[in-house]
């Protein structure tokens, strides 16, 4: 069974805070994702990490960076936490082809207060 | 940039009875793929179904079909005898050739008994 998991379900960091979301995938898929969901928004991407050490940005970078030293790992740094990063956050991997789905994480609920 | 539309923030369908989930989809390419993605109350993301888009035929699996216009950009998905497991979050995406998906915003399913 294919499966991408993400390190934490619920997290709770503190304003200013530097946060780190980690994400690993055995699939050994090129694509590796961080997505924002919050209600009404669908998903939107944040990084996007094509290879190692290659990332690209997405739809809301800001605010947010990330590292990708391992194929199978790729995380997500929010430099210095804030109220609105209070969201969940989805981690998904793929193949590389347009064919293929995305397999998702089972999402971190991170609160930040 | 391609966008992906998702009209119905939320649906509701009676158990065994048939439902339909729009999407559109805005690009300038003519090949691409198309998915549903399903994501239950216990959050993990799954494929539900996917189209090819030079494909004529419409995708099945099971209870689930798509009604896929390629000249409209449409790609709606119907869901026959619905059942209780099937309440979950519906997400349209839409794959670029490097395997990079574009989500709309989801529609909300409630399946009543």
């Amino acid at each position: 069974d294919v499966k991408v998991t993400q390190s934490s379900r619920y997290l709770v960091k503190r304003t200013g805070e530097k946060v780190f979301l980690e994400c690993v995938q055995d699939m050994d898929h090129e694509n590796m994702f961080w997505y924002r969901q919050d209600p009404g928004l669908g998903l939107r991407l944040i990084y996007f990490s094509y290879d190692v050490k290659m990332k690209e940005k997405g739809d809301i970078p800001e605010g947010y960076s990330v590292s990708r030293e391992k194929k199978e790992r790729f995380s997500l740094i929010l430099e210095s936490a804030s109220t609105n990063q209070t969201s969940m956050y989805l981690c998904a991997s793929s193949p590389g082809t347009a064919r293929t789905e995305a397999f998702f994480g089972q999402g971190t609920r991170l609160t930040v207060v | 940039a391609q966008t992906v539309t998702q009209s119905q923030p939320e649906m509701s369908v009676q158990e065994a009875e048939t439902v339909t989930l729009s999407c559109t989809y805005d690009t300038s390419e003519s090949d691409y793929y198309l998915f549903w993605y399903k994501q239950p109350p216990s959050r993990q993301m799954i494929l539900v179904i996917r189209q090819e888009a030079y494909k004529q035929q419409n995708a099945t699996e099971n209870r689930f079909s798509v009604n896929f216009q390629k000249a409209a950009k449409s790609f709606s998905l119907k869901i026959s005898d619905s059942q209780l497991g099937d309440a979950a979050m519906y997400f349209c995406a839409y794959n670029t050739n490097a395997g990079k998906s574009t989500f709309g915003d989801g529609t909300t399913l409630t399946v009543k008994p």
